[in-house]
């Protein structure tokens, strides 16, 4: 069975300086993998996601993420967080297998910035 | 106007009670999902609907019934609520072909008292 761990339940960091959150996950055949930002009182919304291609991806707001398959990971990063930025984060892969599209999400990294 | 919306946003109620949240869309999209998220677990997929006749469960469906009563509606119903179903409720939608993507409502969360 798929699944996802994000390690960080809680991180700090400084406005201005870079950000990395981590995602490992587990699956037998080339992931679907996804990550969604919730702000406060806020649905989830997508970061940006990778199929196949290009390793590292780029998405909105200025974040990035790369998948290393041999490390089972989809770390998502940013070179100077903003303010605005504080949310949690979920990484998430799919399972597309059989025409059903089945998302696992982790159990998230709740962002918090400091001036 | 979103292009998912709950409701309602907010509801209180007691054990027992029958509760309903609503979800409708207007993104012409297919497939709906109901998740739940609870603080440290993440989001846990509840029922999911790939058309108005298919309706499937999920991996925490026992205590919740849904009905599709159209493209664009999708309704999740708790029969009797109990304290722990105190969460936030999301409806999603997906064009899977497109993009793989979900689309979220802003959630509806449910206090069981």
């Amino acid at each position: 069975a798929q699944s996802v761990t994000q390690p960080d339940i809680h991180i700090t960091v400084s406005e201005g300086a870079s950000l990395e959150l981590r995602c490992n996950y587990s699956y037998g055949a080339t992931p679907y993998l996804f990550w969604y930002v919730q702000s406060p009182g806020q649905g989830l919304q997508l970061l940006l996601k990778y199929f196949s291609g290009d390793t590292l991806v780029q998405g909105i707001k200025g974040f990035e993420a790369e998948f290393k398959r041999s490390q089972s990971s989809f770390n998502l990063r940013k070179p100077s967080v903003h303010w605005s930025d504080a949310a949690e984060y979920f990484c998430a892969v799919g399972d597309l297998s059989g025409g059903y599209q089945k998302v696992t999400f982790g159990t998230g990294t709740k962002l918090q910035v400091i001036p | 106007d979103a292009d998912v919306t709950q409701t309602p946003r907010n509801r209180i109620t007691k054990t027992g009670k029958r509760i309903m949240l609503e979800c409708s869309q207007t993104k012409g999209h297919d497939r709906m999902y109901w998740y739940r998220q609870d603080p440290g677990l993440g989001l846990r997929l509840i029922y999911y609907s790939f058309d108005v006749k298919d309706i499937n469960k999920g991996e925490i469906s026992d205590g919740y019934s849904v009905s599709r009563q159209a493209q664009a509606k999708f309704s999740l119903s708790l029969e009797s609520a109990i304290p722990n179903q105190t969460a936030l409720y999301f409806c999603a939608t997906s064009d899977f072909e497109a993009t793989g993507e979900l689309f979220f409502g802003e959630g509806s969360r449910l206090t069981v008292l």
